[in-house]
């Protein structure tokens, strides 16, 4: 199980700059992916999401990458923004699990001015 | 359209105290859930309801009862409050259609002493 107090992995960027935020997931078995954006004491917000079907998506400013070989996500966000600092997760949805998400632990993107 | 709302926002209880987390959704989802937050980790699903009538455990449901009133409103409950339980909890909705496409309300902040 995880412990409670873990630091958040956490990535800093100049305003402007492009950012990549990469996840690892567990479950070979999954076919659904989402990234949600968290800013400090409000719910996590959707951005975008992808199906195991497709190897990327992309959205406003955002784009979602998927390799199924070696289960990794990652999101990418152009031109980053200070509205753009928050906490970003990715979560997935095993194959048969109705709505259920894992969710990953996090990474928090701090954008400099 | 509010999204989902939850009450109250903070709660401050004494171990052993009872409290009900209520969550409501004006979106007509049929799928609502409860997540914990704890720091520097990702969410945990306690307990979901896939439709009106039923529920379901999730990662960590000890500890916890759920009750799905009507297909607006699920409440979690604690029983007999413990510091382990200090955590921030969101609820979350999501459609039939797409069920993996959660939208979260703003959280509660519990805090267990």
């Amino acid at each position: 199980g995880e412990s409670v107090g873990l630091h958040l992995p956490t990535l800093s960027v100049q305003e402007g700059d492009n950012s990549i935020i990469n996840c690892a997931y567990s479950n070979s078995a999954s076919d659904y992916f989402i990234w949600y954006k968290q800013e400090s004491g409000k719910g996590p917000q959707f951005i975008i999401d992808i199906r195991s079907n497709m190897d990327k998506r992309q959205g406003q400013r955002v784009t979602v990458l998927l390799n199924k070989t070696v289960k990794h996500l990652s999101l990418q966000i152009a031109a980053t923004q200070p509205g753009d600092s928050a906490v970003y997760f990715c979560a997935e949805n095993p194959y048969n699990q109705g709505g259920k998400l894992i969710f990953g632990q996090g990474t928090e993107l701090s954008v400099k001015p | 359209n509010a999204g989902v709302t939850q009450t109250p926002k903070f709660q401050v209880l004494k171990t052993g105290q009872s409290m009900t987390l209520q969550c409501a959704q004006d979106m007509n989802h049929n799928s609502m859930y409860w997540y914990r937050q704890d720091p520097g980790m990702g969410l945990r699903l306690i307990y979901y309801s896939a439709s009106e009538g039923t529920t379901d455990k999730g990662e960590v449901p000890n500890g916890y009862n759920v009750s799905r009133l009507n297909k607006r409103e699920f409440s979690l409950r604690l029983e007999s409050a413990a510091p382990s339980q200090t955590s921030v909890y969101f609820c979350a909705s999501s459609d039939e259609v797409f069920i993996e496409t959660q939208y979260f309300g703003p959280g509660t902040r519990l805090l267990v002493l």
